[in-house]
């Protein structure tokens, strides 16, 4: 059964702190994706990666980065994290055929 | 040109009545054009897709009309029922995207008893 997991369900931390959200995909899939998710505004993409230590940006990538250095492994780092960056964080992986599957988000709360 | 439009943001249906949610897209590179469902606290999932060589998809309760020349696709939910309720979300991709996906901004879909 394909899994995407991601480290925490929520997370609260102070402005200024540096946050690390993990993802792992057991499906061996090639391309991986970070999406934050807020109301109204749907599903938006902040990085992706199609191999081991390649990422690209996607829409929004200001205030964050990412990290893969496995190829189940991709990883989101909010360098210094600001109270506009209190969201869902949503984790995905996909092969390249079309589908694509998510894991059960990240609450992250930015006090 | 990459933005997927959706309507209605938030619906309210009856157990038993048919839900519609509308979805228009402008870039003609589309090619691939999902449906995923989102319960409160989970991460969306595939309900159903649709390329745009079939004007129509069933599965189950579940059905995506396609209408290539007005650039627009909807999903149809028949007998709605409670469990149904959900956010909603469309999506489309394009071989210029890579591996990318637009996504609308969701309907929240109430069933009532």
């Amino acid at each position: 059964d394909v899994k995407v997991t991601q480290s925490s369900r929520y997370l609260v931390k102070r402005t200024g702190e540096k946050v690390f959200l993990e993802c792992v995909q057991d499906m061996d899939h090639e391309n991986m994706f970070w999406y934050r998710q807020d109301p109204g505004l749907g599903l938006r993409l902040i990085y992706f990666s199609y191999d081991v230590k390649m990422k690209e940006k996607g829409d929004i990538p200001e205030g964050y980065s990412v990290s893969r250095e496995k190829k189940e492994r991709f990883s989101l780092i909010l360098e210094s994290a600001s109270t506009n960056q209190t969201s869902m964080y949503l984790c995905a992986s996909k092969s390249d055929s079309y589908e694509q599957y998510f894991g059960p988000g990240t609450r992250l709360t930015v006090t | 040109q990459q933005q997927v439009k959706q309507s209605p943001q938030s619906l309210i249906v009856q157990k038993g009545g048919i839900s519609i949610i509308n979805c228009a897209y402008e870039n003609t590179a589309f090619d691939y054009f999902p449906w995923y469902q989102q319960f409160p606290g989970k991460g969306p999932a595939l309900l159903i897709a649709i390329r745009p060589d079939v004007s129509e998809k069933k599965e189950g309760r579940f059905t995506i009309s396609f209408n290539k020349s007005a650039k627009q696709f909807s999903l149809h939910i028949m007998d709605s029922q409670p469990g149904d309720s959900a956010t909603y979300f469309c999506a489309a991709r394009g071989a210029y995207l890579g591996q990318n996906f637009v996504f609308g901004p969701g309907t929240r879909l109430s069933v009532l008893p």
